[in-house]
């Protein structure tokens, strides 16, 4: 099974502010991996696919990069609908995998 | 615009077992494929299982491989996820999503099971 590593578990930003999110896997996972946003009580959405891919209806405030075993969420400048949790997720093997999160909150 | 609605979660001892459901409107249900995920409280997510679009074909995480199995009724645009032998870990939101093949696309609200004597 693929191991996904985030850090930092918590990333403390003022808005305005530029939030860099990192995912490591434990191995080649090419590109395939997505990001999810996750606020308090409600279900996961769909932010990035591709590693580097913006979901329909996304700004281009957030951007990805990676491949490989390291990867990057980029939020250049941060908004106050910003601050979450965020997930990435590995779909190069079964069982696909989630990393333990990064909550982004407000410094 | 697509739907998912979960039901079937509520309060169940350890080792008994629960079915839930996933309605779906909105998308061609019969030709997309299905996943089952899973959060416990305050934690990260889990796959659980996944589904093709025919039912032909499934997957399991390891932790409720030969415990639980997912289904589908493309008449009712229905998914399922029978649970067996829960365990208090089992104890989780469980969501149904859309799988394009690689990742959730849509997700519903989620069901809460939880797992307590």
């Amino acid at each position: 099974e693929i191991v996904l590593t985030q850090f930092p578990a918590t990333l403390s930003v003022s808005p305005g502010e530029r939030a860099t999110l990192s995912c490591r896997a434990s191995q080649s996972i090419s590109s395939n991996l997505a990001w999810y946003q996750q606020k308090p009580g409600q279900s996961p959405r769909l932010l990035m696919y591709d590693a580097s891919t913006r979901a329909t209806g996304l700004p281009a405030r957030l951007s990805g990069s990676g491949s490989g075993t390291e990867f990057t969420l980029t939020i250049s400048s941060l908004q106050s609908e910003d601050f979450a949790v965020y997930y990435c997720q590995q779909y190069n093997d079964w069982p696909f995998t989630f990393g333990p999160g990064t909550k982004v909150d407000l410094k | 615009e697509v739907q998912l609605v979960e039901s079937g979660g509520g309060l169940v001892q350890p080792g008994g077992s629960l079915r839930l459901s996933c309605a779906a409107s909105g998308f061609s249900f019969k030709t997309t494929a299905m996943h089952w995920v899973r959060q416990a409280p305050g934690k990260a997510l889990e796959y659980v299982s996944a589904i093709s679009s025919d039912g032909a074909r499934t997957y399991y995480g390891n932790s409720v491989k030969d415990r639980f199995t997912v289904s589908r009724d493309n008449f009712k645009n229905t998914l399922y996820l029978q649970m067996g032998s829960l365990r208090p870990e089992d104890m989780a939101v469980y969501f149904c999503t859309t799988w394009n093949g690689k990742y959730s696309d849509s997700w519903g609200q989620g069901t809460l099971v939880t797992v307590s004597s």
